[in-house]
């Protein structure tokens, strides 16, 4: 089975910009969570879909937003960028009440 | 509120053994989870505990006490490329939301 993908890898963005980032589950798997991974905050969740409806979502600002589609995609976007938006943002697909497996994550770059 | 608590860096001779612990305080509780992270690359998953005791897995193993918040890590015959984070994680009820701790970053020396 193909693991999680997600693209683009890397992403240079100036401040007020927005972006959207995309995320492929694993086939099978319906769950898709975002996190956010700085040096100094570990890793943090940002929001959980299932069957295209969020279920679930972490203390970040309405600039953060996401979706899922029927196929179980899915892509976060962050408008009007700031420059502590800098982070590596992971993606993790799983299937009901098991782990998540994690995608190998898109580094974006605010100037 | 939810709070985990791992060390934040810890060494450890190639072929020796080494404990990592996480406490946690969280609202809600189903299931710990410890995911490894090499830098640059995404968490893989490594364990799983719902259930108070030790659960083996080769080389790796993890123990979980509800009670306490308490929950180890436990790496045997440690290897070079064990050098890595090493990623606690909670599950509240239901749904998929993981609450990590900041990590603890496990360096295996020669």
């Amino acid at each position: 089975k193909a693991g999680v993908t997600q693209t683009p890898r890397y992403l240079i963005k100036t401040r007020g910009q927005q972006v959207t980032l995309s995320c492929s589950p694993i086939s099978g798997h319906r769950s898709v969570s975002w996190y956010q991974q700085t040096p100094g905050q570990g890793l943090q969740f940002l929001f959980e879909y299932f069957s295209e409806t969020q279920r679930n979502k972490g203390n970040f600002p309405g600039r953060f937003s996401g979706r899922q589609f029927s196929n179980s995609r899915s892509e976060m976007n962050v408008s009007t960028l700031e420059l502590g938006d800098s982070a590596l943002y992971l993606c993790a697909s799983s299937q009901e009440g098991n782990e998540q497996f994690f995608g190998p994550g898109t580094r974006l770059t605010v100037l | 509120g939810q709070n985990i608590d791992q060390p934040t860096e810890m060494t450890a001779t190639e072929g020796a053994i080494v404990q990592i612990n996480c406490t946690y305080q969280t609202s809600g509780f189903n299931g710990l989870f410890w995911y490894q992270q090499h830098a640059g690359e995404a968490p893989t998953f490594l364990s799983y505990n719902v259930l108070d005791g030790l659960e083996e897995k080769g080389r790796f193993s993890s123990f979980l006490s509800r009670s306490k918040g308490y929950s180890y890590l436990l790496l045997k015959e440690l290897q070079m490329k064990d050098s890595a984070s090493y990623l606690c994680a909670v599950r509240g009820r239901g749904f998929q939301k993981l609450v990590f701790g900041t990590g603890t970053r496990l360096l295996v020396s020669p």
